[in-house]
Order: C-alpha cells, then structure tokens, then sequence
C-alpha cells in the first residue's frame, strides 16, 4: 500500500524552464491537494481538486497550474520556473474536502536557480 | 484574519523527559484541530483530530487537549523518545472556505 506517491524527490532547475510534479494516490481518495512549505512558513495551499474533473486555486496559485489526470492522479506544472518558487511541494490526498485527514506524500525538493 | 500560532518554535529536551507543545488560533468559523508530526525529509503524518466535542485525545504518549474558550491547543509527549524528533504541525479546518490551515510547527529534538 504505497498510498501517496511522488516523483520526483529532487529536481534543480535553470529560472524559466519547465516541469511537471508527478503526484498518484492508491487510496481512492476523492480530493487531492498540493503544497508548498518554504522555512519558517506554514505549509501553504497551491491549487486543490476536490473530485474528479474539478480543480480550484488555493492560497499561492501564480506561477502554476494543475491537471486532474483521473481519480489517482494530479499533476502540478510549473511553466516558467522563477527562483521564489524554489522549495519542498507536497502532494496529499483525503476522503473529501470534509473530511481533514490528508495523507501526504514524501515531498519534491525542488531548487530553482 | 485566520491564524494559528504554535510555540516555541524549537525545543530540546533530553530522551525521558516530558514537554507540551501549543497552538494558539484565532480561526472561525473553527471545524477542528489536528496535530501532525513530519519527520525530517518526510510528509507529515496525522497524530490525533480534536473536535469541541472531543477536546481529549491520547494515542500513545502523546495527549492532546483542546479548549475552545481560550482557543488553545496542546500535545503533551510523555517520556520522550528519539524517535519523537521532528515537527509538530497544528492544523485547523476553518474559516469561510473550510480549508486546511497551517501552523508553522514545533521543531522538536530529543537528545540522548
């Protein structure tokens, strides 16, 4: 039972390039969610999907975008990478937007210079 | 405006050795707390939900109260392992949107 996965673990990238954060769930989770947690800050909400097909801007949404692929899967894209987006993205899933219990994935460590 | 402030920021104890971490929220409407604990270099793990209702929670030897009066929050870790290293995140479901918000977390060391 793997439960949140994501990949990759650790990425550099040179300011204005692309790429997209991998995020799968096996739990059959309705609502995924990504984050950003930078120091000495609170993890922030990026953009979340509260069901298949639906997707909403969080509380830090500039600079990205997201694509719910299905029911398992929710990618984070960032089109044109800038130093401030340097930091550690967590992918989490929960039962409903509800229910408060998100199951968090290992995080990517992303570096941005 | 919506927060959830957690103290001290850092705190070393020696392995055996009680402490109380706390959250303080000014959150409303106010669903419930959860504390979290996030290892190094990992996500982090749910420990226990409180609910005005349920304002006392143990699992292991970490107890949870929540008081609603003074809107406080605290997780009590009893004869403290090494393992019990980490960061300790209170987490509140609330405000107009019922999103998840995040304390900034207790970093926790416990030395042998």
């Amino acid at each position: 039972n793997a439960g949140v996965t994501q990949t990759p673990k650790f990425q550099v990238l040179k300011t204005g390039q692309s790429m997209t954060l991998q995020c799968a769930q096996d739990m059959n989770h309705n609502s995924m969610y990504w984050y950003r947690q930078d120091p000495g800050m609170g993890l922030r909400l990026i953009y979340y999907s509260a069901s298949e097909g639906t997707t909403d801007k969080g509380e830090v949404p500039n600079g990205y975008n997201v694509s719910r692929l299905n029911k398992r899967e929710f990618s984070l894209r960032l089109e044109s990478a800038a130093p401030s987006q340097t930091s550690v993205y967590f992918c989490a899933s929960s039962v409903s937007r509800q229910n408060t219990e998100a199951f968090f994935g290992q995080g990517t460590r992303l570096t941005v210079v | 405006k919506n927060q959830v402030e957690q103290s001290p920021q850092s705190l070393i104890i020696l392995e055996g050795k009680n402490c109380t971490l706390q959250c303080n929220y000014t959150v409303s409407p106010f669903s419930n707390l959860r504390w979290y604990k996030q290892d190094t270099g990992r996500g982090p793990v749910s420990l226990t939900i409180m609910t005005f209702s349920e304002n006392t929670k143990s699992n292991g030897r970490y107890t949870a109260t929540l008081d609603a009066d003074t809107k406080q929050s605290s997780l009590h870790i009893t004869a403290s392992q090494l393992s019990d290293s980490a960061s300790y995140i209170c987490v509140i479901r609330g405000g107009s949107q019922g999103n998840l918000i995040f304390g900034k977390g207790t970093k926790l060391s416990v030395k042998p």
